[in-house]
């Protein structure tokens, strides 16, 4: 089955600055790769996501950027803010639906924005 | 908007009880999913439906039932509790695959141990 590594674990950048998230997904026939936040408590949400036709997508402050070739994609965030601490994880599908089967996920990045 | 609704929120069990964690979704939504979360393991799907009368396993699935007679309802058995299952459980849900855009809709969670 797919097998999904994340890193790093934890992650603390100062304010303002930019975060950077990397995966590595092991099944070629993934097409859909979503990064979730999960705030302290609450359930993960979706923040961003690309699928394997396209190579880089942006929302605002949040990017997301796939290289199928080495079988990896990265989550950037820039000028980051207080609000962006969370944890974060990357997921990969193989699902003919683009991931409603069932997402295979990265065991989750705890990202800190010092002030 | 509800959105996924999960009870109870915390719960404590002792080792062979059994218990129903339940989750109720109004989104019309097809796909329903539950996943766990361990400290390290990221999240693991559990068991995961399709449709009413669906059901299929997924990463993790020893020692869950599930069931799906509507389809706004997913609830999670487990018939016989261990302190392995001790975590942090999520239910999700998500548009059909026919529909599908990738997004999973969390509930906050429910938090078990079992001592």
């Amino acid at each position: 089955g797919e097998n999904v590594e994340q890193h790093p674990s934890t992650l603390s950048v100062q304010e303002g600055d930019s975060a950077v998230i990397k995966c590595t997904y092991s099944d070629s026939a993934s097409n859909y790769f979503p990064w979730y936040k999960q705030e302290l408590g609450k359930g993960p949400q979706l923040i961003i996501d690309i699928r394997s036709n396209v190579g880089e997508k942006k929302d605002q402050r949040i990017a997301v950027t796939l290289n199928k070739t080495a079988k990896h994609f990265s989550l950037h965030i820039t000028e980051t803010q207080p609000e962006d601490s969370a944890v974060y994880f990357c997921a990969a599908s193989t699902g003919s639906g683009g991931g409603a089967d069932g997402l295979t996920f990265g065991k989750g990045t705890h990202l800190i924005i010092q002030p | 908007n509800a959105g996924v609704t999960q009870t109870p929120k915390f719960q404590v069990l002792k080792t062979g009880q059994s218990m129903t964690l339940q989750c109720a979704q109004d989104m019309n939504h097809e796909y329903m999913s539950w996943y766990r979360q361990d400290p390290g393991m990221g999240l693991r799907l559990i068991h995961y439906s399709v449709g009413a009368g669906i059901t299929d396993q997924g990463e993790v699935p020893n020692g869950y039932n599930v069931s799906r007679s509507t389809t706004e309802d997913f609830p999670l058995r487990l018939l016989s509790a261990a302190p392995s299952q001790t975590s942090v459980y999520f239910c999700a849900s998500s548009f059909s695959l026919v529909q599908n855009t990738g997004e999973l809709f969390f509930g906050e969670g429910s938090r078990l141990t079992v001592l």
